[in-house]
């Protein structure tokens, strides 16, 4: 069972343009949700997180909403840059509910076009 | 700077071997983990550890077993490897307190092929 869910497996966005990557999940529970970035034949690094006690956090180019109602969150990107061509994991914890083990989803593929 | 080091970048092994596969880490972090990633499947816990001589089973345990003896080091092994066992494994680490900053700290990786 796929607590969370990234339904797209890849997205092109052409340079200079926003980039929106989106995530959704089922465990009402989640409370805490994050967003790596992974190159090819490197590990992934952490990028931005965000709590539920909010539904927006910014840092530089990378903003990440949180809709819990609707239980979907989404990473913007603006503007995108060729070197944000890479994989993009979203992840989800329970952290409030003493489950701190992180759930990813199945990653998103993004191709940004010079 | 933060450092998780994978002993091993690619592997290629037979069905039925025993393998190990190695991981550092320089933070004095207490927590560490096993990934694997798969296409169309994310990444999937395999192990943690949030001590050391401790361990946790993730969501697909089955085959493996890890062992923690010191703080810096956690091992993954498979006892007896199967085809369904080649993928990309992820070693990570965190402080203990993870849960209010979220990152985990990966090392590069370590594909292992099963023949």
């Amino acid at each position: 069972d796929q607590q969370v869910k990234q339904n797209s497996p890849s997205l092109s966005v052409q340079e200079g343009r926003i980039s929106i990557l989106n995530c959704d999940y089922t465990n009402s529970m989640f409370d805490y949700f994050l967003w790596y970035k992974k190159y090819p034949a490197e590990g992934p690094t952490f990028l931005i997180s965000i709590s539920s006690i909010k539904d927006k956090n910014e840092d530089g180019r990378f903003t990440v909403f949180l809709n819990k109602s609707a239980k979907h969150l989404s990473l913007h990107i603006v503007p995108s840059q060729p070197g944000d061509s890479a994989v993009y994991f979203c992840a989800a914890s329970a952290i409030g509910f003493g489950n701190e083990k992180l759930t990813f989803g199945t990653g998103t593929r993004l191709t940004i076009i010079p | 700077d933060v450092k998780v080091t994978q002993s091993s970048r690619y592997l290629v092994k037979r069905t039925g071997e025993k393998v190990f596969l190695e991981c550092v880490q320089d933070m004095d972090h207490e927590n560490m983990f096993w990934y694997r990633q798969d296409p169309g499947l994310g990444l999937r816990l395999i192990y943690f550890s949030y001590d050391v001589k401790m361990k946790e089973k993730g969501d697909i345990p089955e085959g493996y077993s890890v062992s923690r003896e010191k703080k810096e080091r956690f091992s993954l092994i498979l006892e007896s490897a199967s085809t369904n066992q080649t993928s990309m494994y992820l070693c990570a680490s965190s402080l203990e307190d993870r849960a209010n900053t979220g990152e985990l700290f990966f090392g590069e990786g370590s594909r292992l092929t099963v023949l």
